[in-house]
C-alpha cells in the first residue's frame, strides 16, 4: 500500500538518451510535484502540477518535459541526458485539503555516462 | 516564506532527547513551522508541524517560542534509525499546494 511510488528506483544511461521516470500516487491527492537532488543534496523544485495542468515550472531545461495523463500519475521524460542531468529525482503528492503535507516517494536515482 | 537557520549538523547519544534548534526571524503572523527530515537514500518525510502552541505526536515534539522567532524539534528518546537531515520550513498557510523550500537543513547523527 506504497503511498507514492516511482519507477525505476535506478536508471543508468549514456549521454545524448532519453528517458522517463514514471510516478504514482494512491493517496488522492490532486497535486503531484517532482524535485530534483543534486551532488550537494540540495532539494529543489522542477515542477508542480494540479488537477493534471501545470502550476508550477521552473527553470528547468525544456529536455524535461513532464506529463500528467491523470491526477494519479506524473510522469517525467528527459531527451538528450547530459552529464549533469545526473541526481536523485523525487516525486511527491499533496492535497488541497487539510494541512497540506506532502507525501514523498523513494527517489529515483539518475546516472548518465 | 520566511527564511530559516539551522546549524550544519549535530551529534545525538543513542537514549538521548535530540534537540534540533532552527531559527526563524522573519516569520510572519501566520506561517506555520514545519519539520521534514530524509533518511539516507529514501524521501523527505513529515514530521511535525505548528503555528505558535507547543505540539506532540508520536514523532516528535515541537516547541515554538513565545515571539516565535526560533523554536526546536525534540526527539525524546533517540534512535539509529533517526540519523538524518532534519529540514525546518516556514510556510504560509495560503501557500496552497505549492512545493517546499529547502534549505541545508540539520544532519543529525545517532550515535551508539
Amino acid at each position: 500500500d506504497t503511498a507514492v511510488s516511482q519507477t525505476p528506483k535506478y536508471l543508468v544511461t549514456q549521454m545524448g538518451n532519453d528517458k522517463s521516470i514514471k510516478c504514482e500516487q494512491n493517496l488522492g491527492h490532486d497535486t503531484m510535484y517532482w524535485y530534483k537532488q543534486d551532488s550537494k543534496k540540495f532539494l529543489k523544485i522542477m515542477f508542480s502540477y494540479n488537477n493534471k495542468e501545470l502550476i508550477i515550472n521552473e527553470t528547468v531545461p525544456n529536455r524535461f518535459s513532464p506529463k500528467s495523463p491523470d491526477k494519479a500519475h506524473l510522469n517525467l521524460h528527459i531527451n538528450s541526458l547530459e552529464l549533469g542531468d545526473s541526481a536523485v529525482y523525487f516525486c511527491a503528492s499533496s492535497s488541497g485539503q487539510g494541512r497540506k503535507t506532502q507525501y514523498f516517494g523513494p527517489g529515483t536515482r539518475l546516472l548518465v555516462l | 516564506d520566511a527564511k530559516t537557520t539551522q546549524p550544519p549538523s549535530m551529534d545525538c547519544a543513542e537514549g538521548r532527547a535530540a534537540n534540533l534548534p532552527c531559527n526563524h526571524s522573519t516569520i510572519s503572523g501566520n506561517e506555520y513551522v514545519y519539520w521534514y527530515r530524509q533518511i539516507h537514500s529514501q524521501g523527505p518525510q513529515y514530521i511535525i508541524h505548528g503555528l505558535k502552541n507547543n505540539e506532540t505526536n508520536e514523532m516528535a515534539s515541537l516547541i515554538i517560542t513565545e515571539d516565535r522567532k526560533s523554536s526546536t524539534l525534540i526527539l525524546p528518546h533517540a534512535t539509529l534509525r533517526d540519523t538524518a537531515v532534519y529540514y525546518c520550513i516556514v510556510r504560509s498557510p495560503n501557500s496552497g499546494n505549492t512545493p517546499l523550500v529547502f534549505g541545508k537543513g540539520t544532519r543529525l547523527s545517532v550515535i551508539a
